[in-house]
Parts: C-alpha cells; sequence; structure tokens
C-alpha cells in the first residue's frame, strides 16, 4: 500500500529561522513520483515541486530546498531564512508510475512568526 | 486562462439533501479528480477519471458518484448528504493518467461544504 506520513503536525518558528518539514513514503513501486504543494490561507493548493523517483538529486529554488533521500523513503523540504509569507499548509504527496492518482500526507502547518 | 473551475463555492446543506459540485476545465486534460480535504486527514481521493467515459474509485468513494460525459465535466455527486460529508471538496486535472505523466494535478478553488 502507499502511505505518506508528515509526522510534524504544527511548526512555529520566527522570522528569518530556517525550517525542514519531513515526509516519509511507503511504496512498493519501482517508478514513483512525490510532490510539494503549499496551501496558504486563502485555500488554493500550489504546487511546488515534482521528483521522479529516479533522480535523487537535491533541488534548490531560492529559499526553497528538497532533500530526496531513497535509502530512507524521505523527501524533505526546507525553507532558509523563511519569511511570514511562509506562513502555510504544506503537503507532501506520491503518484505512481501508472497513474495520475495522488497520495496526500496529513499535512504540516507552518506558522512563521514576525 | 481559467484553469479548474468549481461550483459553489460555498454551501450549506441539510441531511438528507441530494448535492452537485460541479467542476470544469478548460485545459483539455484527459483525467479529473475529486479529493476531499479534512483537518488532520490531509487529502484524500474520492473519484478519479482517467479519461471521458471512464470513472474509478479512489481512497474514500461512498456516498458520492461521478460521470464524464465529456473532457471539460467532472461532477461530483452526494445522492442523500450525511455530516459526516461536511468538508472541503477539491477537484483536479492531469494532462495523463499514464506512465508517462508524472502526476502533477491542477487543483480549483474548492467548495466548502457543511451538512446539517
Amino acid at each position: 500500500a502507499q502511505k505518506v506520513t508528515q509526522a510534524q503536525t504544527e511548526i512555529s518558528v520566527v522570522e528569518k529561522e530556517d525550517v525542514t518539514l519531513d515526509c516519509v513514503y511507503e511504496t512498493r513501486d519501482t517508478t514513483y513520483y512525490l510532490f510539494w504543494y503549499k496551501q496558504p490561507p486563502s485555500g488554493e493548493l500550489v504546487f511546488l515541486i515534482r521528483r521522479n523517483s529516479f533522480d535523487e538529486q537535491n533541488e534548490i529554488s531560492g529559499r526553497y530546498s528538497w532533500n530526496f533521500q531513497k535509502s530512507t523513503s524521505s523527501f524533505n523540504f526546507t525553507i532558509t531564512a523563511s519569511q511570514v509569507v511562509d506562513s502555510a499548509v504544506y503537503f507532501c504527496a506520491l503518484g505512481s508510475g501508472n497513474t495520475g492518482k495522488l497520495i496526500f500526507g496529513q499535512g504540516t502547518t507552518l506558522q512563521v512568526k514576525p | 486562462i481559467a484553469g479548474i473551475t468549481q461550483a459553489p463555492t460555498s454551501q450549506i446543506l441539510a441531511a438528507g439533501r441530494r448535492m452537485t459540485l460541479r467542476c470544469t476545465q478548460d485545459m483539455r486534460h484527459n483525467a479529473m479528480y475529486w479529493y476531499r480535504q479534512d483537518l488532520g486527514l490531509g487529502l484524500r481521493l474520492i473519484h478519479y477519471s482517467n479519461t471521458a467515459g471512464t470513472t474509478g474509485k479512489g481512497e474514500v468513494p461512498d456516498g458520492y458518484s461521478v460521470s464524464r460525459a465529456n473532457t471539460d465535466d467532472f461532477p461530483l455527486t452526494l445522492a442523500s448528504a450525511v455530516p459526516s460529508q461536511t468538508s472541503v471538496y477539491f477537484c483536479a486535472s492531469s494532462d495523463s493518467p499514464g506512465h508517462i505523466n508524472t502526476g502533477e494535478l491542477f487543483f480549483g478553488e474548492g467548495s466548502r461544504l457543511t451538512v446539517l
């Protein structure tokens, strides 16, 4: 069975702190995809990143970076120098290679205080 | 470009009533999905459709039905609403359900449904 676990329900940091959101996944598929979505207070779901199972290179996009480690089935997300606008719920999701369906984690609520 | 349009945005409904949430996309995506979002549970797949004319059950299909008469529309129907169906419902689409697709979903803005 496929499963995504985001063990951190809520995280609170002060602006400019670095913060890492954890994501652990389970799948028997050899080809799969991992995603992070952001849901700001306005409610929409914003795509952040997609990672293929055969590409373990870490990725950096501005203040955002992602660490994909197949050995530990983890796909963690780090925000460097956090800002108040980063306050949102963040979802990690897993998709198999045969379908567009995604399995979502429970979400981590990040609060960045000024 | 509208992307995915959901209606209504918000609705309060009496238990036992029938309700249809509408979803329309203008991206000509083959695959469409309905998710519900509940606090502490993330998003869970209700039903999906890989292409017009076909539908499938997701994680939590009971109490819901869908149809896919054409590429653009994917309505979700609650035949007899119950309070446990109080949730935020998101419609989504992706360009292809096959293995060449990375599974990236484009979401609508959500429909908040309250069943009393």
